[in-house]
């Protein structure tokens, strides 16, 4: 029971290159978040969305951008792929309510940049 | 930007052997700590969040204490077992933002 599927397990792109990794949730969560996960480093937030069409930078928002047409999909975008950018990136979802909100995450997209 | 640092950084126990491992985290905007484990090509699972000083949670051989006042949390896992090798990661949360650290890398050896 998959809730949260990133496209791309494993992607070689060039440098220069656009690339696309592609999030999606069936359920029915308001948030989404873009992280990259980097050797002896936390997580770091990319970019979030609390809703369709809205967008937030998060701490590292430098290189990307992202895409949110539709509540269940969350686009990451890199315009211009450098080797800097290497890294797993991880999607995120959660409920928009009261509390502490619990991640649901997907399994990770591992991109190389040559 | 807060810091959260777990320690160690990477811990190898005998399987049946058990073991704790620590987040530290600022004190201060606290909100919640959030604790996940990350097994290798699987996605990071959510363990426990707590929000009370002196709060214990528990999820089979696996629990979690918090101390907001001095700002950390133990994770302790009981007889460990194979399948408990993962990457454990703790987050603060300051109902803003949450911090991630960088995880324990925890091995179990057969």
């Amino acid at each position: 029971d998959v809730k949260v599927t990133q496209s791309s397990r494993y992607l070689v792109k060039r440098t220069g290159e656009k690339v696309f990794l592609e999030c999606v949730q069936d359920m029915d969560h308001e948030n989404m978040f873009w992280y990259r996960q980097d050797p002896g480093l936390g997580l770091r937030l990319i970019y979030f969305s609390y809703d369709v069409k809205m967008k937030e930078k998060g701490d590292i928002p430098e290189g990307y951008s992202v895409s949110r047409e539709k509540k269940e999909r969350f686009s990451l975008i890199l315009e211009s792929a450098s080797t800097n950018q290497t890294s797993m990136y991880l999607c995120a979802s959660s409920f928009q309510g009261t509390g502490a909100n619990v991640l649901t995450f997907g399994a990770g997209s591992r991109l190389t940049v040559l | 930007i807060l810091n959260v640092e777990q320690s160690p950084q990477s811990l190898h126990v005998q399987e049946g052997d058990s073991t704790n491992f620590t987040c530290s985290f600022p004190s201060s905007n606290f909100y919640a700590l959030h604790w996940y484990r990350w097994e290798t090509a699987k996605s990071p699972e959510a363990l426990f969040v707590m929000t009370l000083n002196g709060d214990e949670k528990k999820k089979g051989r696996i629990s979690a204490t918090l101390n907001t006042k001095e700002g950390y949390s133990y994770l302790y896992i009981k007889g460990s077992q194979p399948e408990d090798s993962a990457t454990y990661l703790c987050a603060s949360d300051s109902n803003y933002q949450l911090i991630w650290g960088a995880g324990t890398k925890l091995i179990i050896k057969p």
